[in-house]
């Protein structure tokens, strides 16, 4: 069955970068876009950006570029994605979502804490 | 401020019928881009409940029903059951943010 398995929960400063994975299986790899979608406290769902495992492309939210690196091992079936110069706001769940269109499957989710 | 427009909050007793609505713009829902709902448990990855504006996964109860017209969509669900006490987020692109995913802001149904 699909499966997407994220790593641990991560504690950051302000200032730091946060590398997040995403480790799939179960499926064919190069066939679905992955997409990252993060939950900050309180607040609702927020798309952050895809890509495509096939090429490596890769396209972010206006709110997140520059900031945000997403990558692919297509050794291992796994995608990242780094977030620099953390800063409070950053404290959210992260998930990884495979789809085209919709999210069919998602990660269990990555808790992020931001904090001096 | 999300793109797409949710209430907040929806209520309802058990086996009465809710409905959600999900309201866009000409360059996201009315571009043509399909709608998709999730539920969200606290705590637990969000689930996909209907694809494709009306297209329910196997496994989801034929109680969720999804529909769109124009710049809005709406989820309904009918035999309102304690489970469905939950999060639910529309989900669609818009097409002046360079194609950019983007939800609604998520409405919670308090099961009365």
């Amino acid at each position: 069955q699909v499966q997407l398995v994220q790593s641990g929960a991560e504690v950051k400063k302000p200032g730091a970068s946060v590398k997040l994975s995403c480790k799939t299986s179960g499926y064919t790899f190069s066939k679905y876009y992955m997409h990252w979608v993060r939950q900050a406290p309180g607040q609702g769902l927020e798309w952050m950006g895809i890509i495509n495992p096939s090429g490596g492309s890769t396209s972010s939210a206006q709110k997140f570029q520059g900031r945000v690196t997403m990558t692919r091992d297509t050794s291992t079936s796994t995608v990242y994605m780094e977030v620099s110069s953390l800063r409070s706001e950053d404290t959210a769940v992260y998930y990884c979502a495979r789809g085209r269109a919709e999210f069919d499957s998602w990660g269990q989710g990555t808790l992020v804490t931001v904090s001096s | 401020q999300s793109v797409l427009t949710q209430p907040p909050s929806v209520s309802g007793a058990p086996g009465q019928r809710v409905t959600i609505s999900c309201t866009g713009s000409s360059s996201s829902i009315g571009t043509n881009y399909d709608v998709h709902w999730y539920q969200h448990l606290p705590g637990t990855a969000p689930k996909l409940l209907i694809y494709g504006n009306n297209n329910r996964p196997s496994g989801v109860p034929d109680r969720f029903s999804g529909s769109k017209s124009g710049t809005s969509a709406s989820l309904a669900i009918t035999g309102l059951q304690a489970e469905d006490e939950a999060d639910y987020y529309c989900q669609s692109y818009d097409s002046t943010l360079t194609a950019s995913g983007v939800f609604g802001g998520g409405t919670k149904l308090t099961v009365l």
